[in-house]
């Protein structure tokens, strides 16, 4: 079965602790995104990725990190500097970012909902 | 100011009715989607639209470019179909990045 997972579905952080989220992809996409949630809110960026060994900022890219060194993987790290990390965090992928409206057409996990006690 | 505005933001109906959510956007788009996000959280995609009309089973998105302004209808619903529903757009300035919608909640009552 292709698609995407994320680890764990649940998670538990202490204040100043720092946390990573995992999301893995078997689709063979190209593109992959982290995304933060909160009530009544959109989807907003954090961080993507076009290729491997490659990734951009979003629009809330502070107290968060992400490496791509392998183009199934794209884990992404909650730092102490996040001041509100309690959100539910989703990752997508796509097989590309250009051209074709259906090349870019992302595909989501299932999400990772992080609660700092 | 947002970009995408959804409405109604909440809507309960009882099961058999159509549903309609409207989705409305400022910026120039090269598509828009619609998808479908249930309690557990996980989203699924149901329609990516750059014109016209798109039907899959009982769902039916629309949208009207000059108007900027799409629908999603579900017919004879059901209480499955509870769930958020998001509206998305693909700005054409950027290709790669989706401006969102808040959601509408849509519960439906057996």
């Amino acid at each position: 079965d292709g698609g995407i997972t994320q680890s764990p579905k649940y998670l538990f952080r202490k204040e100043g602790q720092n946390v990573t989220l995992s999301c893995e992809q078997n689709l063979n996409h190209d593109a992959m995104y982290w995304y933060r949630q909160d009530p009544g809110q959109g989807l907003r960026l954090i961080y993507y990725s076009q290729i491997v060994n490659d990734f951009q900022k979003g629009d809330i890219a502070e107290g968060y990190s992400v490496s791509r060194e392998k183009k199934e993987s794209f884990p992404l790290t909650v730092t102490s500097a996040q001041k509100n990390p309690t959100a539910f965090y989703l990752c997508a992928s796509s097989i590309g970012t250009s051209g074709d409206s259906s090349y870019n057409e992302q595909f989501f996990g299932p999400g990772t909902r992080l609660t700092v006690l | 100011k947002n970009e995408v505005e959804q409405s109604p933001q909440n809507l309960t109906a009882q099961e058999g009715e159509f549903i309609t959510i409207n989705c409305s956007y400022s910026v120039g788009i090269s598509a828009l989607h619609w998808l479908q996000q249930h309690p557990g959280g996980g989203i699924v995609s149901l329609f990516m639209l750059s014109s016209g009309k798109k039907k899959h089973g009982r769902l039916i998105a629309t949208i009207n470019i000059q108007e900027k302004h799409s629908s999603l209808h579900i017919t004879a619903s059901h209480p499955r179909d509870s769930a958020v529903y998001i509206c998305a757009v693909r700005w054409i300035a950027s290709n790669y990045q989706l401006i969102w919608g808040a959601g509408t909640k849509l519960i439906i009552k057996p």
